[in-house]
């Protein structure tokens, strides 16, 4: 059964700061993995999705990367600013249809 | 319509009253989904739709859990006789044909059972 694990549980960085938020999993056998946004009461947005063939992924200032070998993921937020308080969320897709999600890294940026 | 819309937001019923969660994906979205996000815990995957067939019930809890989906668009997800451990965000998720997509996201319904 893939599990997904995600460290640190929780971060607080002053605005500016770059940053690196991490995920495992267990079951290298993916399809893809996707890096999720929450915000609190809200329900999920997508911020990148790596193919198991890709190694990385960038949108501005997210870089998402994927070492299938190692079963490791990375985010990395560049320039953090307070609107980038939220929790992020990792999910991997190995066979069929369900995303295996992490339990997420709350993350806050303060001024 | 512009995003994947959730009704009720928020629902409190009395234990063993059944409850229907809506759930309107993004148009022409064939591909449909419903997950629990548990306080404190995980996001659990229950049913995955394309469209009006679910090849994938694997994660419905127990026989109290039922979902459909009519036209290939809305579905609902009903709970029968409902238990104070189904207090949960119910979310809904949508993609343009399958699995291997980005998922879009409802903002959820908020259950709570007394």
């Amino acid at each position: 059964k893939q599990e997904v694990t995600q460290i640190p549980a929780a971060l607080s960085v002053p605005e500016g700061e770059n940053l690196v938020l991490n995920c495992s999993f267990t079951d290298s056998a993916i399809y893809n993995l996707q890096w999720f946004r929450q915000d609190p009461g809200k329900g999920l947005t997508s911020l990148l999705l790596i193919q198991s063939s890709q190694r990385e992924q960038t949108s501005g200032r997210l870089n998402a990367s994927l070492d299938k070998s190692s079963g490791r993921s990375t985010l990395y937020i560049a320039a953090s600013q307070p609107g980038d308080s939220a929790t992020y969320l990792c999910a991997v897709l190995n066979s069929g249809y369900a995303l295996n999600f992490g339990k997420g890294t709350s993350l806050l940026v303060t001024p | 319509g512009a995003g994947v819309s959730q009704s009720p937001s928020n629902k409190v019923t009395e234990k063993g009253k059944d409850v229907e969660l809506r759930c309107d994906p993004i148009s022409g979205h064939t591909a449909l989904y419903w997950y629990r996000q548990s306080l404190g815990q995980g996001l659990e995957f229950l049913i995955y739709f394309q469209g009006n067939s679910a090849p994938d019930k694997s994660g419905l809890p127990s026989d109290r859990f039922s979902a459909e989906r009519t036209g290939g668009s809305v579905s609902t997800l009903t709970i029968q006789r409902t238990q104070q451990e189904d207090s949960a965000v119910y979310l809904c998720a949508s993609s343009l044909a399958g699995s291997n997509e980005k998922l879009f996201f409802g903002s959820g319904t908020q259950l709570s059972v007394l």
